[in-house]
């Protein structure tokens, strides 16, 4: 257990629902980031808070994804009208800025869009 | 091209052997993470290097910053450390820490 909590762990959904899922860092880590892996390949980047504010948006963030981060804690990500490409691994990360940004990883949330 | 390389892609190892995993990368870095990934999805740090060689139990990470390359060795190998393992950079450029990650590297030790 790394410290980093993500809800749920598995999803399954049909195409064109609305999706959210919740991340939990490690309280006094101020960075939070958001990954997704698919199946065989390494993580990609999502998208990243310091504090509240959301610094940064890979361009594979489409509207249909939206991220928050309301109080600098806890965060969210949500996907509207889900489609099948959607499916994949979202891991949450956390670090505290610093000389050396070790990031500790959630579990991942496991999403399927049949 | 992708900006980090990982070779080889599947690795399987008989118990006890010496295992190199290696990563080359193409853009500058400020800092070269390697990472564990069991089966399920957890993921945990197992070095950030930006010089030299790091050292904990049977692991050991090097890193060349002019070759940009770096491998990660496993000395007595056991078929608990059979995982993904994959190499990850923070560019000089990215001020935000974001990590670009190899595709992993697929390890399987046999008893």
């Amino acid at each position: 257990d790394t410290g980093v909590s993500q809800d749920p762990r598995h999803k399954i959904t049909k195409r064109g629902q609305n999706v959210t899922f919740r991340c939990d860092p490690i309280s006094e880590h101020n960075r939070l980031y958001w990954y997704r892996q698919t199946l065989g390949q390494g993580p990609e980047f999502l998208t990243y808070f310091q504090n509240e504010a959301q610094l940064e948006k890979s361009r594979l963030l489409s509207d249909r994804f939206s991220a928050e981060r309301p109080k600098g804690s806890f965060s969210t990500l949500e996907i509207q009208r889900t489609e099948q490409g959607d499916s994949a691994m979202y891991l949450c990360a956390s670090t505290r800025t610093g000389n050396y940004n070790e990031q500790f990883f959630g579990p991942g949330t496991r999403l399927t869009v049949l | 091209k992708n900006e980090v390389e990982q070779s080889p892609q599947n690795l399987t190892a008989q118990e006890g052997e010496f295992i190199t995993i290696n990563c080359s990368y193409s853009v500058g870095i400020s800092a070269l993470h390697w990472l564990q990934q069991h089966p399920g999805g957890g993921i945990v740090s197992l070095f950030m290097l930006s010089s030299g060689k790091k050292k904990h139990g049977r692991l050991i990470a090097t890193i060349n910053i002019q070759e940009k390359h770096s491998s990660l060795h496993i000395t007595a190998s056991h078929p608990r450390d059979s995982a993904v393992y994959i190499c990850a950079v923070e560019g000089s450029y990215n001020q935000g820490g974001k990590l670009i990650f190899g595709q992993g590297t697929e390890l399987s030790v046999k008893p």
